[in-house]
């Protein structure tokens, strides 16, 4: 157990939804870090938030966004969804902006 | 484009066998190299290499970070069933804190 939490574990929505995904790093991390895991794209980087600010960004839609709150519990809202979005989420947390990440046991959302 | 590539895709052993697991990688402004073991869902750190930390054993694993050439190995003595997983290489870049994995080495370790 690496101590990073993430809700729900398993989501089913249909297309054109809007879902939030929920993560709280392990105690004293500040860094967030937001991975899309599919089988063809493997591990992809979506958004970074250190303290409440969004520090990094890879290739995320516009449809998502994300946010990291002042108790450091961060939430990834993906909307008007399509059947590609289906994938895992993960959430990692890492104690300074450079640190090793440490994963949640992610969230597998699946757009029907 | 930064690019992080693993070989082989996977690999079947028998227990007992050694194995070496490669990462090579094309990234500007490298940082820091990363190995995670994936078996049901979420990735578990196993080790971290910067230019200060070449080397890193624990146990059965060991990995080493050649920055002349690019790349990293890991290596596996013994193996058990229980390694039996998703090995992913991920590579950190200064000035960014985002991480780019590799898309992973299955291994399948048989009794």
């Amino acid at each position: 157990d690496s101590g990073v939490t993430q809700t729900p574990k398993h989501l089913i929505t249909a297309t054109g939804q809007r879902v939030t995904l929920r993560c709280s790093p392990r105690s004293g991390d500040l860094s967030v870090y937001w991975y899309q895991q599919s089988l063809d794209q493997g591990l992809q980087f979506l958004i970074q938030y250190y303290n409440g600010e969004e520090r990094a960004k890879g290739n995320i839609l516009e449809r998502f966004s994300a946010q990291q709150f002042p108790d450091l519990h961060s939430e990834l809202n993906l909307s008007s969804l399509e059947l590609g979005d289906s994938a895992l989420y993960f959430c990692a947390s890492s104690a300074t902006l450079i640190g090793e990440q440490f994963f949640g046991p992610g969230t597998r959302l699946t757009v029907l | 484009e930064d690019k992080v590539v693993q070989s082989p895709l996977s690999l079947v052993v028998h227990e007992g066998d050694t194995v070496t697991l490669n990462c090579s990688y094309e990234v500007t402004n490298f940082r820091s190299l990363l190995w995670y073991k994936q078996e049901k869902k979420a990735p578990t750190f196993l080790f971290m290499l910067t230019s200060s930390g070449i080397e890193k054993k624990s146990g059965r694993l060991s990995s080493i970070l050649d920055k002349k050439e690019l790349s990293s190995i890991l290596n596996i003595t013994a193996t058990q069933t229980g390694d039996s997983a998703i090995y992913l290489c991920a590579v950190g870049q200064g000035g960014s804190e985002k991480l780019v994995f590799g898309k992973g080495t299955k291994l399948t370790v048989n009794p």
